[in-house]
């Protein structure tokens, strides 16, 4: 689904350093969610967030891990000092809003590599 | 807490060979369910959902799935695969109430390769 854009697409960083990803939501979606993917294990939700405002963090790491949707500009997902582990894609979808039809609509990804 | 289970982990399948994944969720409410599926290097696409009226649902590319309230189940089928239907495929709930906020619980995928 071309209308959700995340990037950059490929991230290389090395431990310790820090990952910001970027999410565009699809025109006239006011809701962002942040999924990750590591390899046999699914998607696993992390954030939920509207403009401004988190709504479910449920599923983020305690620490080094946030995540924001500002009022203007894309949604961002910040990892500080990375580790091997956080090597996976990380998915963000976006819906109109909420209890509408449940249907999220997902960008292509972006796949972190941490050396 | 809402789970969703699918049963196979890799499925290989020849092609004209039917196909059914199968895919179980744990919630006690109101619930809305889908398909998505991830083509190699791609993002994830829809393939069908289910909210409410009929339980067979038919998607895109000749896939249907029957939501069995019953059996907590919303199984994948397809009757002939094609050697393009070679991809992930993910089941997920998105529950309400009980203090869900509307984002969906995937399963862990089904691998499905189609040998030509």
């Amino acid at each position: 689904n071309a209308g959700v854009m995340q990037n950059p697409r490929h991230l290389v960083r090395r431990r310790g350093q820090e990952a910001r990803l970027r999410c565009s939501p699809m025109k006239g979606h006011s809701h962002v969610y942040w999924y990750r993917q590591l390899p046999e294990e699914g998607l696993k939700f992390m954030v939920y967030l509207q403009k401004e405002n988190i709504i479910d963090e449920s599923g983020m790491p305690k620490e080094r891990f946030s995540a924001e949707f500002p009022k203007e500009g894309p949604s961002i997902l910040r990892i500080q000092q990375v580790v091997r582990g956080d090597s996976a894609a990380y998915f963000c979808a976006s819906s109109p809003r909420v209890g509408l039809t449940g249907e999220l609509f997902f960008g292509e990804g972006s796949r972190l590599t941490v050396l | 807490a809402q789970s969703v289970s699918q049963h196979n982990h890799h499925v290989i399948l020849s092609e004209a060979a039917s196909l059914e994944l199968g895919c179980n969720y744990s919630y006690g409410g109101t619930v809305n369910l889908f398909w998505y599926v991830q083509y190699p290097g791609q993002h994830l696409q829809l393939l069908l959902k289910y909210f409410s009226g009929d339980p067979l649902v038919k998607g895109i590319k000749g896939f249907e799935a029957e939501f069995i309230k019953s059996k907590f189940s919303f199984n994948l089928r397809k009757p002939s695969v094609q050697w393009s239907d070679t991809a992930e495929y993910f089941c997920a709930v998105n529950g309400y109430g009980g203090g869900s906020q509307g984002n969906l619980i995937f399963g862990k995928g089904t691998k499905l390769s189609v040998k030509p």
